[in-house]
């Protein structure tokens, strides 16, 4: 059974501060996405990774997977109430003919104007 | 606007009372997916199709059934819900391998079993 752990679970923070959540797994996965769902929605994608080491910019997000494809981590630069939220992350997989996700329970995200 | 559709948003009814959820997406997608979603327990996998007339079971089938005769509709029904699968379900489309699976969710159902 394919895992993934999100750190926090929970994060309160001011506007303007930075932060970072991680997820973490020991499988190793062919792609790793973001989403986020706010409340009332379903998750919404923001980002895959695809390539070990890959850093992608999505305005003040920075997303990256870990060389060695267990690990990604999203960093959110002057964060903004608006980037309040659930952050969900993903790892695809394949095998036994279908193509699969594993999600992870989410990060918590609230940010206090 | 490329979307996933789901009817009812919102649902209360009594144990026992069969109930089917539905499904839609305009984007041609072949995979299609139910989830539930928990406090401390995260998105977890009903049942997917990867195609027309095939389905099969994910993480948490139980008290569920689906179909797949349309691409484009998956409902999700349950013949005798329990108070125990009240939860938020979203319904997702995806079009693997080219795009990674990405899913597109639609915007949820709320249901409460009484």
């Amino acid at each position: 059974t394919q895992l993934l752990e999100q750190s926090p679970q929970f994060l309160s923070i001011q506007e303007g501060e930075n932060l970072t959540v991680y997820c973490n797994s020991s499988s190793v996965f062919s792609s790793l996405q973001w989403y986020r769902q706010e409340p009332g929605e379903g998750p919404v994608l923001l980002v895959t990774v695809v390539t070990g080491g890959e850093v992608k910019k999505l305005k003040r997000l920075t997303f990256q997977f870990g060389d060695a494809r267990k690990d990604s981590s999203l960093h959110i630069t002057a964060a903004q109430p608006g980037d309040t939220g659930l952050y969900l992350c993903a790892g695809g997989w394949s095998g036994g003919g279908a193509d699969g996700l594993t999600f992870g329970k989410g990060t918590h995200l609230i940010i206090q104007p | 606007e490329a979307q996933v559709t789901q009817n009812p948003r919102y649902l209360i009814t009594v144990t026992g009372k069969k109930l089917t959820v539905t499904c839609s997406q305009n984007m041609n997608h072949e995979y299609m997916s139910w989830y539930r979603q928990d406090p401390g327990l995260g998105l977890r996998q009903i049942y997917y199709s990867m195609n027309v007339e095939v389905t099969d079971k994910g993480d948490v089938p139980e008290g569920y059934k689906v179909s797949r005769k349309e691409k484009r509709n998956f409902p999700l029904i349950l013949e005798s819900p329990s108070p125990n699968q009240t939860s938020l379900y979203f319904c997702a489309s995806s079009q693997p391998p080219q795009k990674y699976n990405e899913q597109f969710f639609g915007p949820g159902t709320r249901l409460t079993v009484l």
